[in-house]
Parts: C-alpha cells; sequence; structure tokens
C-alpha cells in the first residue's frame, strides 16, 4: 500500500466480540474512503464505502467513521462471525483518480 | 451485467519468457487498474487505464507494461519473466471515483 497506514496488520477475535481497524491518510484532497474484503482463494469485494461529507456510515453490522481533521478512518465490525475471517483493506481516493491503500490487516474470527 | 473477466487464469512460464493478460471490464466501465498480489509483498498497484491513457503507474520496473483498448479492455504484459514475478494478477474495473470490481484474478507461475 502507499500513502495509507492501517492497524493492526492481524487481529484475532472471539466470535460476538467488535473489531476495529483503523488507517490513517495524508492527501487533505481525498474524499472517498471504501473498505474491501478478500476471503481466502477469493477476489477483493467492496464492503462499505464512505465519502468526505459524511462522518459515519453503517450497514447492519459494519460501520465505517471518519475524522477529516485528524486525516483517519476506521472500520467497526460488531457482533464477529467466524465468516468474518478474512483480509481486509481499506483504500483512500481523490478526484485525481488514484486510489490508494494500505497493506491489510488478517481478521481471524474463533468460534 | 457481467462481471470483470480476466484470461487466462492460471499461466506457467519460464524465466526469461514474456507474458500477456487480458481483462475484459464492466460495460460502461472506463477505468481498468491492475493489481499484483503476493504473500511476501501483499497487495500493489501497477498501474491504471482510463480512456485508453495510462492515467497512474506504481512503482515496478519496465518490464511491466500495459495498454488500453478503444473498448476498455486492457492488457499488461511482463517481459523477462523473474521468479519473483510469480503472483496473482488482479485487474479491477471502475466509474470515476467509485467502487473498483474485481476480476477473478490471473495466477502466474514462473519456473
Amino acid at each position: 500500500g502507499e500513502n495509507v497506514e492501517q492497524h493492526p496488520s492481524t487481529l484475532s477475535v472471539q466470535e460476538g466480540d467488535s473489531a476495529v481497524i483503523k488507517c490513517t491518510y495524508s492527501d487533505s484532497a481525498s474524499n472517498y474512503f471504501p473498505w474491501y474484503k478478500q476471503e481466502l482463494g477469493k477476489r477483493p469485494q467492496l464492503i462499505i464505502d464512505i465519502r468526505s461529507n459524511v462522518g459515519e456510515k453503517k450497514d447492519q453490522r459494519i460501520a465505517v467513521t471518519l475524522n477529516k481533521t485528524a486525516k483517519h478512518f476506521s472500520l467497526h465490525i460488531t457482533e464477529t462471525q467466524p465468516e468474518d475471517s478474512a483480509v481486509y483493506f481499506c483504500w483512500e481516493g481523490s478526484t485525481l483518480g488514484r486510489l490508494y491503500f494500505g497493506r491489510g490487516t488478517q481478521l481471524t474470527v474463533w468460534p | 451485467k457481467a462481471g470483470v473477466t480476466q484470461t487466462p487464469r492460471y499461466l506457467i512460464k519460464t524465466r526469461g519468457q514474456q507474458v500477456t493478460l487480458s481483462c475484459s471490464p464492466i460495460s460502461g466501465h472506463r477505468s481498468v487498474s491492475w493489481y499484483q498480489q503476493t504473500p511476501g509483498q501483499g497487495l500493489q498497484f501497477l498501474f491504471e487505464y482510463f480512456s485508453e491513457t495510462q492515467r497512474n503507474k506504481g512503482n515496478f520496473p519496465g518490464r511491466f507494461s500495459g495498454r488500453q483498448f478503444s473498448n476498455s479492455r486492457s492488457e499488461m504484459n511482463v517481459s523477462t519473466l523473474e521468479l519473483g514475478d510469480s503472483a496473482l494478477y488482479l485487474c479491477a474495473s471502475s466509474m470515476r471515483e467509485s467502487e473498483q470490481y474485481f476480476g477473478p484474478g490471473t495466477r502466474l507461475t514462473v519456473t
């Protein structure tokens, strides 16, 4: 990844617990922040995204928060399930068209 | 509508050879991006094409090149293959500043 710091690189949680992944970016012009999930052996797929005019967005057990002042955004997964186990990538993009992404977080949910 | 397709899905080449991979984007998508994914380096951005022009480029040597045709289909070429080029090559198509749709990838093995 470039220009986006993603932490942690690995995360293990018990089923039912919450998981939080944080990303920090540097380009103040960035206005689009998607999160992708890549299950083992599969292609990355968008799970949620947020644009810079919104501070938080929820979709069932998944939420993303954005702090433009601090230039960081986070993915929150509540009531985790084993099928949430995957690699999660945060991305940031701007009107210039280039998307930058973090190095990924390997989330493991133990039953 | 049909998803992103990549051909071939699997490929075995010998060091020193060259290879061409193909990506057909979703109809109407004018942006095609290419990525290399390996266990060691993770996901890395190769380049992006928009309306037949390379708009962004990652930090890869000149052996990696690409092009996009008027129908938005894209090809990437790797010349003088090295063992380290063994990877999953993913392409993704998108409308500008929106969700990227990934193809299934081409798994390249260099022996």
